[in-house]
This record gives structure tokens, C-alpha cells and sequence, in this order.
């Protein structure tokens, strides 16, 4: 029974460039959460996302971030004209219903670095 | 507004040293989760432990313990005998009654000594 999946695990990017994160829920679970991670700090909520919809995007920076799952395939973060500050680590949780007693599985996370 | 406070930024024990990581939490909500989260150095989040609001009775879990005071607002995490493969940065989190999101502390990196 897989866990989450994050791909790439790594991600080398010039400043200008774009970034797409992608992340495939646990088996069963229709419900996914992007989260980032800045050195030596917590992680911070972005956005959560059901199949086809955006239910919460109040920690997305309003410019150059967007956050879709589609009815077939993984949830996609995508970081359009990258700058150094994107430099992070970025995890995906998913959880089967969304519930607020749901918890959330997380996945290894793609370590993002803007040169 | 929440927050959750981990003041110990760094731990380094002895192995088999019993250690305490410390977890402070803010709401107004009467209901809500918290949850313990361990990141060991290939940097994925696994799951501990999540404990509702109503549920005050303290949890083991092999050398693994939990402590919820809600009067003082804690939900301390007590590691016994503790291990090399315990090395690890260890999240505590708040999740609400209403909201889809986790709040998260900074995380207690513990190293265990050999």
C-alpha cells in the first residue's frame, strides 16, 4: 500500500524559470494538502485541493503560484519565474475524506533550490 | 488566531537518556487535534500520534509517551531509553474543529549520541 508520492525529490531551478511539483495521494484518499517548509522553519499551509477543486488556497502567495488536481492524475504545484526566496522544501499530505478529525499523511517532500 | 510554540529549538541526549520534547499550543476553539509528526534525516514526515481535545488521557506507545494538559495548553512528547534512530526533527501540530489546515511549530531536533 504506496504512501504518498512526490516527484522529483530534488529540483534544480535558474531564477525565471518554472517549477512543477507533482504529488499522487495514498490510495483512496481524494483529498490533498501542499505544504512549504523553509529552512529551519515549520511548515506552512498553501493550499488543499479536492479532485478537480481548490476548497482552501489562503496560504498561496497570490502571484507566480497555482495548485490543480485534476479528475486523472497527480496534483501539480506549479511555480511560475522562480526567484531564490521559492528556494524550499515542498510536502504534499493527503487524507481520505478531508474531515476535520481526518489526519494527514504526508509524503518525502521535493527539496527545491533556485540557483 | 493559533500557534504552536516548540522552545526547544535543539536536544542532544546519551543514548537510553529519557528525553522530553515540549509542545505549547494557542486556541480559542474548545475542539480541535493535535497531532506529532517525526522527520528523520531523509527528510519525510511520518505520523506519530493524534490526540482530540476531549481526550486528556495521557497515551504509550512502546518507549513513545504523550502528556495533554489542557489547562497548561501542552502536549509534551516523552521519548524513553531513547535511540540513535530516535535522531530526528520532531513537529508538533494544531488542527482546529473547522479549517483544512495544520499549523505546525518549528520543530525540536533531537540527536541521540551513541
Amino acid at each position: 500500500n504506496a504512501g504518498v508520492m512526490q516527484n522529483p525529490r530534488h529540483l534544480v531551478r535558474r531564477r525565471g524559470q518554472e517549477a512543477r511539483l507533482r504529488c499522487s495521494p495514498m490510495k483512496g484518499h481524494s483529498h490533498v494538502y501542499w505544504y512549504r517548509q523553509l529552512p529551519e522553519e515549520g511548515l506552512k499551509f498553501m493550499v488543499y485541493l479536492q479532485k478537480e477543486n481548490i476548497i482552501d488556497e489562503s496560504g498561496m502567495p497570490k502571484e507566480r503560484f497555482s495548485a490543480e488536481f485534476p479528475k486523472e492524475g497527480p496534483s501539480i504545484l506549479r511555480i511560475q519565474q522562480v526567484v531564490r526566496g521559492d528556494s524550499a522544501a515542498y510536502f504534499c499530505a493527503s487524507s481520505p475524506q478531508g474531515f476535520y478529525t481526518d489526519t494527514q499523511y504526508f509524503g518525502p517532500g521535493t527539496r527545491l533550490t533556485v540557483l | 488566531a493559533q500557534k504552536v510554540t516548540q522552545a526547544q529549538t535543539e536536544i542532544s541526549v546519551v543514548e537510553k537518556e529519557d528525553v522530553t520534547l515540549d509542545c505549547v499550543y494557542e486556541t480559542r476553539d474548545t475542539t480541535y487535534y493535535l497531532f506529532w509528526y517525526k522527520q528523520p534525516p531523509s527528510g519525510e514526515l511520518v505520523f506519530l500520534i493524534r490526540r482530540n481535545s476531549f481526550d486528556e488521557q495521557n497515551e504509550i506507545s512502546g518507549r513513545y509517551s504523550w502528556n495533554f494538559q489542557k489547562s497548561t495548553s501542552s502536549f509534551n512528547f516523552t521519548i524513553t531509553a531513547s535511540q540513535v534512530v530516535d535522531s530526528a526533527v520532531y513537529f508538533c501540530a494544531l488542527r482546529l474543529n473547522t479549517g483544512n489546515q495544520f499549523y505546525f511549530g518549528t520543530g525540536t531536533s533531537l540527536t541521540v549520541i551513541p
